[in-house]
């Protein structure tokens, strides 16, 4: 059983730049979210899905965007990368909205010059 | 909005001992709570959950409170070891909306 599975693991642009972080989880999971995790600042929700076709805003989606045309992808999208989008991303996956666990990719570490 | 102070400083305690981390929240008790751990360069993993209602969980080595009164979750670790060396977040969800929202977690350090 794979689980959550991200890519690239690392990841440098250019500031301007952009790109697609990768999250596939194979538990037919409907919820999808993904986090980035700053030092000192903790996992802060970017984007979130109860399902295929419906996405919400999190805590800090300002120059991110998604997609969820099938249950098992959910992309992250960059527009224009910029320097303070440097930080490790994290894809997660539960069973339903209120579930009892949250299953956490390995992470994209994003480095933007 | 709501706030959840975990104890930035990390924890030091030595092999054996018990480890008891703190989670505090501001606001409204949330549906349930749930403890992470996390190790360096990977993501989070489930630990335990416990509802609004429950007081106590416990797996194995591990024992979560849960005070709505005090607004408070204590996670402990009895019979420490190195192996238990990470750090441990906590995360609040709430009824009505869709989200975790988690502290910004605390490092524990067991020594030999």
């Amino acid at each position: 059983n794979a689980g959550v599975t991200q890519t690239p693991k690392f990841q440098v642009l250019k500031t301007g730049q952009s790109m697609t972080l990768q999250c596939a989880q194979d538990m037919n999971h409907e919820y999808m979210s993904w986090y980035r995790q700053d030092p000192g600042m903790g996992l802060r929700l970017i984007h979130y899905s109860v399902g295929a076709g419906i996405t919400d805003q999190g805590e800090v989606p300002n120059g991110y965007n998604v997609s969820r045309s099938t249950t098992e992808d959910f992309p992250l999208r960059l527009l224009s990368a910029a320097p303070s989008q440097t930080s490790v991303y994290f894809c997660a996956s539960s069973y339903a909205r209120e579930s009892t666990e949250a299953f956490f990719g390995q992470g994209t570490r994003l480095t933007v010059v | 909005s709501q706030k959840i102070e975990q104890n930035s400083e990390a924890l030091n305690i030595q092999e054996g001992k018990t480890a008891t981390l703190t989670c505090n929240y501001t606001n409204y008790s949330p549906a349930y709570l749930q403890w992470y751990r996390q190790d360096p360069g990977r993501g989070p993993v489930f630990l335990l959950l416990i509802r609004e209602n429950e007081k106590e969980k416990r797996k194995e080595r591990l024992k979560v409170t849960f005070d709505t009164t005090l607004k408070q979750s204590l996670f402990h670790i009895t019979a420490s070891q190195p192996a238990d060396s990470a750090t441990y977040l906590c995360a609040l969800y709430y009824s009505g909306y869709s989200t975790l929202t988690f502290g910004k977690g605390t490092m524990l350090l067991v020594s030999p």
